[in-house]
């Protein structure tokens, strides 16, 4: 089977830094993705790591330490429109596993 | 192509009717995925498509639903004998295959309320 767990709750200002964390436990494993969702929005997919390191785009990085089971969402210059629910997934063969998401709230 | 789109957009039942779900996926995209969202929860994963082979499905997927996307390009999700438990966000998505699975593009859901 497969799990995968985020914090369920961020807060930052405007303008700071906010670091998403996701660690996983899998059966199989081809790369970990994140994906935004707005309320009452759908899921927009923001990245996909399938090997070690750093995935820079624009404001948005993300990171996988395959050794570690581990990843996270680095968003900068956050901005209002940015606080939503952020999930990480697992993708095994066709197959994604997501996590409960984290919300994401952006304060003036 | 604007996109994945899916029909209807919210579906009000009784407990045990069958309801039919519609997903049209972005044209040129071999896969085709449906998930069920619930409130505070992410995407559970229920089946998907590779053409029209369903190649995989969720363990946790009941016999009363059933999923089938017969050309290749629309599918449909039918849930049989519907159950208050049902009530969720549907979610379809789709997307290119390996090394592109993982980009995966969703339509706004259908909302199923079964009273």
């Amino acid at each position: 089977g497969q799990s995968l767990e985020q914090p369920s709750e961020v807060t930052a200002v405007e303008g700071a830094i906010v670091q998403i964390n996701c660690t996983y436990q899998t059966s199989g494993f081809y790369g970990l993705s994140w994906y935004q969702q707005h309320d009452g929005g759908a899921p927009t997919f923001l990245s996909y790591n399938a090997l070690d390191g750093l995935e820079e785009t624009g404001r948005f990085s993300s990171f996988l330490s395959r050794s570690d089971s581990y990843g996270y969402l680095l968003l900068q210059e956050l901005q209002m429109k940015d606080s939503a629910s952020y999930f990480c997934a697992v993708t095994n063969a066709g197959k994604s596993t997501f996590g409960d998401g984290t919300t994401l709230t952006v304060k003036p | 192509d604007t996109g994945v789109s899916q029909d209807p957009r919210h579906k009000i039942t009784k407990r045990g009717q069958n309801v039919t779900f519609r997903c049209d996926p972005i044209s040129e995209h071999n896969r085709l995925y449906w998930y069920r969202q619930t409130l505070g929860q992410g995407p559970e994963f229920l089946t998907y498509f590779q053409n029209e082979a369903q190649l995989e499905k969720s363990r946790l997927l009941s016999d009363r639903f059933s999923a089938e996307r017969p050309k290749g390009s629309f599918s449909t999700l039918e849930i049989q004998r519907t159950e208050q438990g049902d009530s969720a966000m549907y979610l379809c998505a789709s997307s290119l295959v390996e090394p592109r699975a993982n980009e995966q593009f969703f339509g706004p859901g259908t909302r199923l309320t079964v009273l």
